[in-house]
């Protein structure tokens, strides 16, 4: 069990758009630590997508953007392509554990 | 440029021990921390704990407290991992990460060492 929420899949058809919640708590998301969110293919590394909730590091399409609310994030993809099928996760800190949170990963299906 | 190389991929028995790296360079190593993130066959990613090279003050997830050791060598700046009786649920990808200036952020990461345990 993850510390934050995430669904497991996701999909859209090419061109559409979807989004991708995170759900923390008081101790985490909810405390004004920042969401980070990294998208991953199986057998590489993790890329950066997004960091502070928002900013998108240079090289990441601007079709890829997130947002922040409360003890919530989610990053929304527009404009699907195949090449966005990955696994994406978003991490956080959180008080309690003193340590690195993640979500469980949801996986992302161009139909 | 940043960084992080691990080292190579492993087959080992229950019971071993074994010690993987995660060479750093391109940055001053001393000043960020380095984690060390977990990934089971299917599943996602799990942190396992941090070190502060400087000092080398570590914090380690609930989960894993007393089942990993993490460590550093400053002089060749380089993190280490390590198990002293492994068992077939540790078989998984290690990957170390730097923690960046901003927020605990993972900013850089290693390729990842795949860790296979099996009798």
């Amino acid at each position: 069990q993850s510390v934050l929420t995430q669904p497991p899949s996701v999909s859209g058809a090419p061109g559409q758009r979807v989004t991708i919640s995170c759900t923390g708590s008081s101790s985490n998301i909810g405390a004004n630590y920042a969401v980070h969110w990294y998208q991953h293919l199986p057998g590489t590394t993790p890329k950066l997508l997004i960091f502070l909730n928002t900013i998108r590091p240079s090289g990441v399409p601007d079709r890829f953007s997130g947002s922040k609310s409360g003890t919530s994030a989610s990053l929304a993809i527009t404009g699907l392509q195949a090449a966005d099928e990955a696994d994406y996760y978003c991490q956080s800190y959180d008080s309690g554990l003193s340590g690195w949170v993640f979500g469980g990963g949801t996986k992302l299906t161009v139909l | 440029e940043v960084q992080l190389v691990q080292s190579g991929a492993e087959v080992k028995k229950p019971g071993e021990s074994l010690r993987i790296s995660c060479k750093c360079s391109g940055y001053s190593f001393t000043r960020h921390w380095i984690a060390w993130v977990r990934q089971k066959p299917g599943k996602g990613l799990e942190w396992m704990g941090i070190i502060y090279p400087g000092d080398s003050e570590t914090r380690y997830s609930p989960s894993f407290q007393g089942q990993v050791t993490i460590s550093v060598d400053k002089s060749i700046t380089t993190a280490y991992l390590q198990w002293s009786s492994l068992k077939a649920s540790d078989t998984a990808i290690y990957y170390c990460a730097r923690e960046g200036d901003d927020d605990y952020l993972a900013d850089s990461w290693g390729q990842g060492t795949l860790v296979t345990v099996s009798p």
